[in-house]
């Protein structure tokens, strides 16, 4: 059965760069039949989609997040790893991991979601 | 890409329906047939609950039902139990492989 995790660190200061990493276990990210995403919500807040990587390194991001976020994936590790630069406090969040199927527009599995606090 | 509008709040008596909007454009909701709704518990992840706009996941129970018309989408749930209080979201394909959400509703069972 697919299980994501992510990991990463929980509290990082303003100015400085948010890194998660989604393990992916149960699948191979390889497999070609997915695209890996992150969403985050912020405390009290609704979802906001932040991008999709597939296994090849193809990636979508959310508009409003270009120019900070990058999105990459490790074969080696089956793990799929999120960039955020020069967070501030409206980075603050629960990032999740998720698996959309290839050509189909939703997620069908998500992980349990990692809190990340920007404060100094 | 502005969030999917949806009503801050619903409610329903036990065994009565509800209905969830979603309003989007024409650019997503009313250009692409792939709106999915998902269900939240608190301290929970979502789960998918629709996609493709009518489809439900194996398990989904057939008291959860979606549909479209123009630029809006709608989740409807029948014969209501305690355990659908939740927070629901829309979701919808925007085009150049980007997706976008709607702002959630909180669903009250009285």
């Amino acid at each position: 059965q697919l299980q994501l995790q992510e990991s990463g660190p929980g509290l990082v200061k303003p100015s400085e760069t948010l890194s998660l990493t989604c393990s992916v276990s149960g699948d191979s990210i390889s497999s070609g039949s997915y695209y890996w995403g992150w969403i985050r919500q912020p405390p009290g807040g609704g979802l906001a989609w932040i991008g999709n990587v597939f296994y090849s390194g193809s990636i979508s991001y959310a508009p409003s997040l270009r120019s900070r976020v990058t999105i990459s994936v490790d074969t080696s590790k089956n793990q799929f790893s999120l960039r955020l630069t020069s967070v501030t406090a409206a980075d603050t969040a629960v990032y999740y991991c998720a698996r959309q199927l290839r050509s189909n527009w939703y997620y069908d599995i998500w992980g349990r979601g990692t809190l990340v606090t920007v404060s100094s | 890409q502005s969030a999917l509008t949806q009503p801050r709040s619903v409610s329903g008596s036990p065994g009565q329906s509800v209905t969830i909007s979603c309003t989007g454009t024409s650019s997503d909701v009313g250009y692409y047939d792939y709106v999915s709704w998902y269900q939240q518990h608190p301290g929970k992840a979502p789960k998918l609950m629709i996609y493709d706009v009518t489809n439900r996941p194996s398990g989904v129970p057939d008291r959860f039902s979606g549909s479209k018309s123009g630029n809006s989408a709608s989740l409807t749930i029948s014969g209501l139990q305690a355990e659908d209080e939740a927070d629901y979201y829309c979701c919808s394909y925007a085009g150049n492989y980007a997706l976008v959400f709607g702002g959630g509703t909180q669903l009250t069972v009285l």
